[in-house]
This record gives structure tokens, C-alpha cells and sequence, in this order.
């Protein structure tokens, strides 16, 4: 029973233009939900979190939108640069507990 | 600031051994988690602990065993390891889980 779910295994976006990830979720229980990227034989790193009780969240060239009445959330870059291809993972966080994705491979050409 | 230290990085066991992975980390951190990822499957937690002497399991915790006897500390022991436990496991702690994990290197496990 997958509870947070990524769709896109994959996305492909011009260097310049706009990257759009999508999550969704089935448990209206979570309280935050986060964004990691993971480089190849690295471990995952954080990038940016959103409160249930908020709809928006940025830092820098990073935005995430919550709408919960569709148990949905995004993750916007913009302007996508080369180095941002990596995976994306989508997570929420319930108690004290981090149920994640499976995460979409960016891939932004130069 | 060594941040989160996973050892070894990459592992080879026969069915049937048991192992620990070490996990430490430096940040005076409350949280900390194991996750186990599989292709297609993103990651997967295996158990995490709040604190010193609390552990509990998540989603995947049968053929695993913790124990947090310091803050620094959280070793993943293998009891018997199967060819299903290959994977690439991670270790990671936090202050609060909705303020992010930081996440060691991983540790790469074959079951042959």
C-alpha cells in the first residue's frame, strides 16, 4: 500500500525552462511533506519541506505547492539548470515516521 | 562536522550470515531512521529511533534488529542475511523529522 506516490519515473526539460514534480498522497494524517535529490552513490539531501497547514513554500529557484483537498503536491524549479538532473523524491512525514516516493528521474538538457 | 558516518560502503555476505552496519553521527540529533532502497521502490524504513533507548519498527523490519544505546549511535544488525535483503541501505538523523533528515553515504549489501 504505497501511501505517497510519484507518477512520473521520469521528466526531460530544456536547460532555462520551468521543471514541474508531482506527488500524491493517500493519508491525510501527514504533517509535512519534503522534497529530497539524490545523486548517483550519494545519499538523498534535503531540499525543501511544507507544513500541512500551508499551500506554499519557497527557497530560491525552489517552490512546493500543497493542495490538500486533492492530496497533491509539486515541486517547481525555476529556472532548471544541468546540475538539478538527478532524482527526486517526494515524502511525508506522519509522528515521527518518513513515508517516501519512488522517486522521478530530472533529467535537464543543455 | 562529519555529519551522518555509514560504514562499510559496500558489502558481500553469503545466506545465512549476520552482519551490523554502523551508523554515527555528530549532530547531537534525536532522530535517527534506516531505510533500505530497491529499484522502482524508492526508500523504505526498516526502523527508527526518537531517542536513546527508544527504537520502534517501520515498514519493513522483519530480518532486521536495532538498538540505540547512545544519541550517536544506531547499528542495523542483520540476523540472518537472504539474497531479498540486497539492496543499498541508508542511514539518516535529524533534529526534527520535519525540518529534513540528513542522510550518510549508504551502504551497499550483496546476499549471494
Amino acid at each position: 500500500d504505497q501511501q505517497v506516490k510519484q507518477n512520473s519515473p521520469s521528466l526531460s526539460v530544456q536547460e532555462g525552462r520551468i521543471s514541474i514534480l508531482n506527488c500524491d498522497y493517500t493519508n491525510s494524517m501527514f504533517d509535512y511533506f519534503l522534497w529530497y535529490k539524490k545523486y548517483p552513490a550519494e545519499g538523498p539531501t534535503f531540499l525543501i519541506s511544507i507544513s500541512s497547514i500551508k499551500d506554499k513554500n519557497e527557497d530560491g529557484r525552489f517552490t512546493v505547492f500543497l493542495n490538500k483537498s486533492a492530496k497533491h503536491l509539486s515541486l517547481h524549479i525555476v529556472p532548471s539548470q544541468p546540475g538539478d538532473s538527478a532524482v527526486y523524491f517526494c515524502a511525508a512525514s506522519v509522528g515521527n515516521k518518513l513515508v517516501f516516493g519512488a522517486g522521478t528521474i530530472l533529467r535537464v538538457k543543455s | 562536522n562529519a555529519g551522518v558516518t555509514q560504514t562499510p560502503k559496500f558489502q558481500v555476505l553469503k545466506t545465512g550470515q549476520s552482519m551490523t552496519l554502523q551508523c554515527a553521527q555528530d549532530m547531537n540529533h534525536e532522530y535517527m531512521s534506516w531505510y533500505r532502497q530497491d529499484p522502482g521502490m524508492g526508500l523504505r524504513l526498516i526502523h527508527y529511533s526518537v531517542g536513546a533507548g527508544i527504537t520502534d519498527q517501520g515498514e519493513v523490519p522483519n530480518g532486521y534488529n536495532v538498538s540505540r544505546s547512545t544519541t550517536e549511535d544506531f547499528p542495523l544488525r542483520l540476523l540472518s542475511a537472504a539474497p531479498s535483503q540486497t539492496s543499498v541501505y541508508f542511514c539518516a538523523s535529524s533534529y526534527l523529522p520535519e525540518y529534513g533528515y540528513t542522510f550518510g553515504s549508504g551502504t551497499r549489501l550483496t546476499v549471494v
